[in-house]
């Protein structure tokens, strides 16, 4: 059964634009959220993360906001730049110590010059 | 620079024929993940060392085991690979309560 889900497979944004990608979860236990960035080729690349505690982070032009109430969360990219293209996975861990993560399928963001 | 290395990066082998893929870092961390991802799946949690504890998910197959000899090594083996087996195998590591730290995979394929 899959606890965390990213519905949207793939998303296209214009250079310069602002890139949403969603995430939901089923999992109320979860206390900290993820996104991993992945080029072709190689692992998933830590990018930013959430505490339940919080609503947003914010790292440069990466915002990740959460609301616990409806179980999403969204990575925002802004402004949206051609190396951002990459699949990024959603992951969530419930604070048992083995931090045990689990994914969503992923997004493939394209970013367009 | 510190880092998690998987060797090979693509391996090839035989229906039944054991197959072992190693995992190696850098980075000090007490904590050595085992996931397997197939095409547009999630990466799916095998089993995970913690410091010497190992920990293995409910529905990891008997198939599956593993070996962690010291802190900077991790090895997946598989006893008898079926063609459901082939697919991404991707090592991690972590810090207890830390984001985890991927290594490049190992594509897996089974003739």
């Amino acid at each position: 059964d899959q606890q965390v889900k990213q519905n949207s497979p793939s998303l296209s944004v214009q250079e310069g634009r602002i890139s949403i990608l969603n995430c939901d979860y089923t999992n109320s236990m979860f206390d900290y959220f993820l996104w991993y960035k992945k080029y072709p080729a190689e692992g998933p690349t830590f990018l930013i993360s959430i505490s339940s505690i919080k609503d947003k982070n914010e790292d440069g032009r990466f915002t990740v906001f959460l609301n616990k109430s409806a179980k999403h969360l969204s990575l925002h990219i802004v402004p949206s730049q051609p190396g951002d293209s990459a699949v990024y996975f959603c992951a969530a861990w419930a604070n048992t110590g083995a931090n045990n993560l689990f994914f969503g399928t992923g997004t493939r963001l394209t970013v367009i010059p | 620079d510190a880092m998690v290395i998987q060797n090979p990066r693509y391996q090839v082998t035989q229906f039944g024929k054991p197959v072992t893929l190693s995992c190696s870092q850098t980075l000090n961390h007490n904590v050595m993940y085992w996931y397997q991802q197939k095409s547009s799946q999630a990466p799916k949690l095998l089993f995970h060392y913690y410091d010497k504890d190992f920990n293995n998910e409910a529905d990891t197959p008997d198939n599956f085991q593993s070996r962690r000899p010291n802190t900077s090594f991790c090895f997946l083996d598989i006893r008898s690979p079926g063609l459901g087996d082939a697919a991404m195998y991707l090592c991690a590591t972590s810090k207890s309560n830390q984001p985890q730290h991927f290594g490049d995979g190992t594509r897996l394929s089974i003739l």
